[in-house]
């Protein structure tokens, strides 16, 4: 069973406005970790923002920040003031705090910013 | 912060040769080292885990004997793609968990590797 979903394969924004990625996961694990990354067309995995199960606020890292609704099972990212340069692949990924541990990750969203 | 060189970032092969891609933590250890793989425009798979010490974890689907893992050191792991056909070219990244409280709470990826096969 998919862990991972991000439904919009592709998104458009108009430059400095705010854009939501969708993404929904499904774990039985009461403790768990939830990541989304940047990947630019080099390809390099881009650290964006971190959201743990038992936060009870959502995270926020200068414009980017985590919708967390964990009775939803959803955890968007928000990007405020999209600039050009966010225009990239979104993935959105999951740790579970059991078993090995790797991130499982989603599809994938690719943004374009338009000018 | 936490580094994971990979190296190569990109080869083109003959088919049938055998290519390695290595990934060292530079100033950490990586007792584990996550396997990626990636098909354009798609998700990062999770191929096998590397462990120092220890054989590799591979995830079901993945052939243990065309991809090669070995985590020689708790600074080195590679990848060894053998026999390689154009149906492995790909974009291959390492990721290994890196210092708890770090800044990226805890994952350090490689730059990737892309593998063309001819």
């Amino acid at each position: 069973a998919q862990k991972i979903t991000q439904t919009q394969p592709g998104m458009f924004v108009q430059e400095k406005e705010a854009v939501t990625l969708d993404c929904t996961y499904d774990t039985s694990d009461p403790s768990y970790g939830l990541f989304w990354y940047k990947q630019p067309s080099s390809g390099e995995m881009i650290f964006l923002i971190y959201q743990g199960s038992y936060d009870q606020q959502n995270a926020t890292e200068g414009r980017y920040s985590l919708n967390f609704q964990k009775a939803r099972k959803s955890a968007n990212l928000v990007i405020s003031a999209s600039q050009l340069g966010d225009s990239a692949m979104y993935f959105c990924a999951m740790r579970e705090d059991t078993g090995r541990r790797a991130l499982t990750f989603g599809s994938g969203t690719r943004l374009q910013v338009q000018p | 912060g936490a580094v994971v060189s990979q190296h190569p970032s990109r080869v083109i092969c003959k088919s049938g040769t055998s290519v390695k891609i290595e990934c060292r933590s530079l100033d950490f250890q990586a007792t584990t080292m996550f396997w990626y793989r990636q098909f354009p425009k798609k998700s990062l798979m999770l191929m096998a885990t590397s462990n120092e010490g220890s054989k590799a974890t591979y995830e079901q689907g993945v052939e243990k004997d065309k991809f090669l893992i070995n985590h020689a050191s708790l600074t080195l792991s590679t990848l060894t793609v053998t026999s390689a056909h154009p149906e492995d070219s790909s974009f291959y990244i390492c990721s290994a968990p890196g210092m708890t409280g770090a800044a990226n709470y805890g994952y350090t990826f490689g730059s990737g590797t892309r593998l063309t096969v001819v």
